[in-house]
């Protein structure tokens, strides 16, 4: 158990739709990095808050957005789902905001469009 | 434009033996080089690093060499056990964004051990 939460588990929701992710950080820490997992283009990093401030955006699409509350939990918001939206999403905590950081996943929130 | 490519994508060895992964980079910025073991249905965990500073890291049964002039890094895995079994991603850290950037993986190597 790597400390990080990650609700819902599953989601299933149809095209068009918009859902919201939530991920607590191990206690003490102070970053939140999403990830997207998909078969065709692996793991891939969407976007990075420290201590409620957004530090930088990966390959995030527009219709998705986050953000890091004062408590330090994080929503990653998913709006006009399309079927390739479908995906794992992994959210991950680090003490720092920084490389070298280890950061530590969540067992993820499993997405399903349909 | 894949930053970090990864090989094989999947591996098949005998108990005992010794698995193999290999890496390579383009961004000469990446200073931060973990892996990550995911085992089916849970999160990619931290099983070593290293930075460009050594050109290897011991731990356990897992070793990182790191050649930093080819901008390549490997993952051995001595005396591989099935527990061993899972799927394993190198990952880069570092560049402009001073590791504000999250991690750019490899697509995954998906290794499996023979008992």
């Amino acid at each position: 158990d790597s400390g990080v939460t990650q609700t819902p588990k599953h989601l299933i929701t149809a095209t068009g739709q918009r859902v919201t992710l939530r991920c607590s950080p191990r206690s003490g820490d102070l970053s939140v990095y999403w990830y997207q997992q998909s078969l065709d283009q692996g793991l891939q990093f969407l976007i990075h808050y420290y201590n409620g401030e957004e530090r930088a955006k990966g390959n995030i699409l527009e219709r998705f957005s986050a953000q890091q509350f004062p408590d330090l939990h994080s929503e990653l918001n998913l709006s006009s789902l399309e079927l390739g939206d479908s995906a794992l999403y992994f959210c991950a905590s680090s003490k720092g905001g920084s490389a070298y950081n280890e950061q530590f996943f969540g067992p993820g929130t499993r997405l399903t469009v349909l | 434009q894949q930053q970090v490519k990864q090989s094989p994508q999947s591996l098949i060895v005998q108990k005992g033996g010794i698995s193999i992964i290999n890496c390579a980079y383009e961004n000469t910025a990446f200073d931060y080089f973990p892996w990550y073991q995911q085992f089916p249905g849970k999160g990619p965990a931290l099983l070593i690093a290293i930075r460009p500073d050594v050109s290897e890291k011991k731990e356990g049964r897992f070793t990182i060499s790191f050649n930093k002039s080819a901008k390549q890094f490997s993952l051995h895995i001595m005396d591989s056990q099935p527990g061993d079994s899972a799927t394993y991603f190198c990952a880069a850290q570092g560049g402009s964004g001073g590791g504000a950037d999250g991690l750019t993986f490899g697509k995954g190597t998906h290794l499996i051990i023979q008992p």
